[in-house]
């Protein structure tokens, strides 16, 4: 099945830090979507996508559709401590169509 | 807040007994979701809803039904729980067809 791998797998960060990580697949998706799930709930919706090359921002969140439609980006500026948690990709191909889910990256930020 | 609610939030349950929690919407959206959340395996789709008694399979359905009379309720069955359904259960509604919004969660264990 469709597959996305999400990079790193797990980060440690000291705090006031910029974080990077990435996503990519092997099949092309119209829309990329961001979240992230604190302890204990369920995922939010931080960003969503819907342009090749698109540019997001939400707060000191930054998302980026990757040009090839095979990837995306999420950047955080200034990392704080609520800034933990875990930070899920997911892509889809079509509106209404299955949401596949990458495994996460898991974010800890040292104060 | 996408108006989702989930119960039991927690069940303790034997091998081999019938299980059944429930999902509410208080905004009659259309598309509604199960999934199961795994260390490693990040959310994956169990069965979906897109409309009353509409429901379809998703990636990991044996073991599983669900059922859909009325709009603001999806119900997930386990017929006869087993170990390996030991999960987090999420919920999700769609509001526009690719944003998907997740309820809080109901952590399930079959002893």
């Amino acid at each position: 099945g469709q597959q996305l791998n999400q990079s790193p797998q797990s980060m440690f960060i000291q705090e006031g830090e910029d974080v990077s990580m990435n996503c990519t697949s092997s099949s092309i998706f119209n829309t990329w979507l961001w979240y992230k799930q604190d302890p204990g709930e369920g995922p939010v919706l931080l960003i969503a996508l819907y342009k090749a090359g698109e540019l997001t921002s939400n707060g000191r969140l930054t998302a980026q559709f990757g040009i090839t439609r095979k990837d995306s980006f999420l950047n955080i500026s200034a990392s704080i401590p609520s800034d933990v948690g875990i930070y899920f990709c997911a892509g889809q191909k079509t509106s209404y169509d299955k949401v596949i889910f990458g495994p996460g990256t898991s974010l800890s930020v040292i104060p | 807040d996408a108006g989702i609610t989930q119960s039991p939030r927690h069940k303790v349950t034997e091998t081999g007994t019938p299980v059944t929690l429930r999902c509410h919407q208080t905004e009659n959206h259309r598309y509604m979701y199960w999934y199961r959340q795994d260390p490693g395996h990040g959310l994956r789709l169990i069965h979906y809803s897109y409309g009353v008694k509409d429901t379809d399979k998703g990636e990991v359905s044996d073991g599983y039904s669900v059922s859909r009379s009325k709009t603001e309720d999806f119900l997930l069955t386990l017929e006869s729980a087993t170990s390996s359904q030991t999960s987090v259960y999420f919920c999700a509604i769609s509001v526009s067809g690719d944003e998907q919004y997740f309820g809080p969660g109901t952590r399930l264990t079959v002893t």
